[in-house]
């Protein structure tokens, strides 16, 4: 357990409506990254964090923006959301400690249906 | 693009059985990750390999991370029913922020 709790866990919406995913750590983190997984595709990485408002893209991110205003939270917005966003949310934090690097730790996911 | 190839995608055995999934790449990495997760929850780290050749061990999973890093393998001896879930592998790389490229992931089942 890395500290990290993501909210909403469930959250029904309709298509064009925007939606914000939180993402809160309490280990201060400097890395912090949002995935979707979908069956069959694995985790695709939407965005990444490396810094207080230090982001950048993934492999998935038209139709998501983040923000990070605080060390401790990493916001994901669905601007307008579409049927294809239909998916399981989440967070990770990258934990260099260990002096492995590329170690990511999960929160527990926000499952997301679009309507 | 998939980078990571894993295999098979789904796998049901019997209680007591032996099995691998593979993980294979054209792509070098810097490390090799391998994650558990059951439903409705997040992935969960097994272990990190990080030297090409190294076998590591956790009770009956074995995990080799192969002499070029392009490919690792998860064995698991006599499979129990506790051992059901998605496992998944990731690779990462020293830079472009720690991003890791995961496998599509193998369904396991156990059956009593």
């Amino acid at each position: 357990d890395a500290g990290i709790t993501q909210s909403p866990r469930h959250k029904v919406t309709e298509t064009g409506t925007p939606v914000t995913l939180r993402c809160h750590q309490t280990e201060n983190h400097r890395y912090m990254y949002w995935y979707r997984q979908d069956p069959g595709h694995g985790l695709r990485l939407i965005h990444y964090s490396y810094g207080v408002k230090d982001t950048d893209k993934g492999e998935v991110s038209d139709g998501y923006s983040v923000s990070r205003s605080k060390t401790e939270d990493f916001l994901l917005t669905l601007e307008s959301a579409t049927s294809s966003q239909t998916s399981v949310y989440f967070c990770a934090i990258r934990d260099t400690s260990g002096g492995l690097e590329e170690t990511q730790y999960f929160g527990p996911g926000t499952r997301l249906l679009v309507l | 693009t998939q980078l990571l190839e894993q295999s098979p995608q789904f796998l049901s055995i019997q209680e007591g059985e032996n099995l691998t999934v593979y993980c294979n790449s054209s792509s070098v990495f810097s490390s090799l990750q391998w994650y558990r997760q059951e439903p409705g929850e997040g992935p969960v780290l097994l272990v990190t390999v990080v030297t090409g050749g190294e076998v590591k061990k956790l009770k009956r999973l074995t995990f080799q991370f192969g002499d070029a890093r392009k490919d690792s393998s998860l064995h698991i001896t006599a499979a129990q029913t506790g051992d059901t879930g998605l496992y998944l592998c990731a690779g990462g790389r020293n830079s472009g922020g720690g991003k890791l490229i995961f496998g599509q992931g193998t369904e396991l089942s156990v059956k009593p």
